[in-house]
């Protein structure tokens, strides 16, 4: 079966600061993996994927992501935090015969000025 | 931004009466999907659709139906609300697997409120 974990509710940074949310996943055969943001009161809105390839995958809004197979970890970063980062962020897993996206619980990143 | 719409964005309404969230996309997308989520909290997939007339249940029992007669239209209907039912409906897209788009794109989300 599919899962999704991010060990963090919360991550609080520094503006400035380097960020990262964490999130490992399990699924059978090979990932598609996904980060999403969530801004109060409005929908989701995708920021990375990765499919194959290179390991670290760069998406929307300076963030970045690396895929770590043997560690199962798709942990999203960004090199220098900003305030308007502070947002609810999400991490989804889907395998390649699937259909169904698991998405995690979600972690609240705030930034502080 | 993502071509997908939802209305109403915010409704309030009394116990037993019959609603129905809109959702479309111009994006043509063959797959869309309805999940439920309490503010700031995980989202749970209650319904979900491969294409015209293909309509699943997701893991959340529920006690809505969907319907899927236009790829662009998707709508969710409640028979009978009740106040267990307030919550965030948001509504999403995904292009066919074939195309190696696998991300959804989501709506603004309709917040209701069940008196």
């Amino acid at each position: 079966a599919q899962s999704v974990a991010q060990p963090e509710d919360q991550v609080n940074v520094a503006e400035g600061n380097p960020l990262t949310v964490k999130c490992t996943y399990s699924v059978s055969g090979n990932p598609y993996l996904f980060w999403y943001v969530q801004y109060p009161n409005r929908g989701l809105q995708f920021l990375l994927k990765y499919i194959t390839g290179d390991n670290l995958v760069k998406g929307s809004y300076g963030f970045e992501a690396e895929f770590n197979k043997s560690q199962t970890s798709f942990h999203l970063k960004k090199p220098s935090a900003l305030v308007s980062d502070s947002a609810l962020y999400f991490c989804a897993v889907r395998n390649t015969g699937g259909f169904k996206t698991i998405f995690g619980a979600g972690t609240r990143l705030f930034v502080k000025a | 931004e993502a071509d997908i719409y939802q209305t109403p964005r915010y409704l309030v309404i009394g116990t037993g009466k019959k609603i129905t969230l809109e959702c479309s996309q111009t994006m043509g997308h063959d797959k869309m999907y309805w999940y439920q989520q309490d503010p700031g909290m995980e989202l749970h997939l209650i319904h979900y659709s491969y294409g015209v007339n293909s309509t699943e249940k997701g893991d959340l029992s529920s006690e809505s139906t969907v319907s899927r007669i236009r790829t662009e239209h998707f709508p969710l209907t409640l028979e009978s609300a009740r106040p267990s039912h307030t919550s965030q409906y948001l509504c999403a897209s995904s292009a066919s697997g074939t195309s190696g788009k696998y991300e959804q794109y989501f709506g603004p989300g309709t917040r209701l409120t069940v008196t």
